[in-house]
């Protein structure tokens, strides 16, 4: 069974760093580039991040560019994204989402959740 | 403020049909494929529609896609009460190299 698992969620102060990961099974995870989704409290789904299958290409949204970091480490099945300088507006559930055909994210993990405050 | 724009709820009883818009422009629906995704809130998006009107494996037909121009419509037949949700759509940007969602459009069916 496709699966993806993220974890590393949590509460942390504004100014902040946390690092979230993404756990893939069922699938081989080197042949697919992978995306990073959140949704704010009460808001709809804000695309963050996305990396190719060989990390070589990299993409980000412009609320996030230059704070949030994304890598893949396929050897261990597993995607990252590496949070630095968090605010308030950054608390949302974060999801991880596979990405079929460089064109739709197919398969979709549960989600974890950053809370920003103080 | 999304850059595709969708109604922000729909309604419609239990067996009709219902439609949901999702308007771009040229650098983004206009010249890349639109996706459609249903969410419950707490759990993982679900992929609906891709490419415009494909419908993935173990999707029922009651759910179909079209796109026109710098549109997408998403269209569900014979409603039911567990397709109450919001829905998505989605798509590249080519001038903001980014991908893009619409707000999100919550369905009841009453």
């Amino acid at each position: 069974e496709v699966q993806l698992l993220e974890s590393g969620g949590g509460l942390v102060q504004p100014g902040g760093s946390l690092r979230l990961s993404c756990a893939a099974s069922g699938f081989t995870f080197s042949g697919y580039a992978m995306s990073w989704v959140r949704q704010a409290p009460g808001k709809g789904l804000e695309w963050v991040s996305a990396i190719t299958s060989s990390g070589g290409t990299i993409y980000y949204a412009g609320s996030v560019k230059g704070r949030f970091t994304i890598s893949r480490d396929n050897s261990k099945n597993t995607l990252y994204l590496q949070m630095n300088s968090l605010r308030a507006e950054d608390t949302a559930v974060y999801y991880c989402a596979k990405i079929l055909r460089n064109k739709y994210m197919d398969v979709w993990g549960k989600g974890t959740t950053v809370t920003v405050s103080s | 403020q999304s850059v595709l724009t969708q109604p922000p709820s729909v309604s419609a009883a239990p067996g009709q049909k219902v439609t949901i818009s999702c308007s771009g422009s040229s650098s983004n629906i206009g010249n890349n494929y639109v996706s459609w995704y249903q969410h419950l809130p707490g759990t993982a998006p679900k992929l609906l529609i891709y490419d415009n009107d494909e419908r993935p494996s173990g999707i029922p037909d009651r759910f179909s896609g079209s796109k026109s121009g710098t549109s997408a419509t998403l269209g569900i037949t014979g409603l039911q009460t567990g397709d109450e949700a919001d829905y998505y759509c989605g798509t590249w940007d080519n001038s903001l190299s980014a991908v893009v969602f619409g707000g999100g459009t919550k369905l009841t069916v009453l």
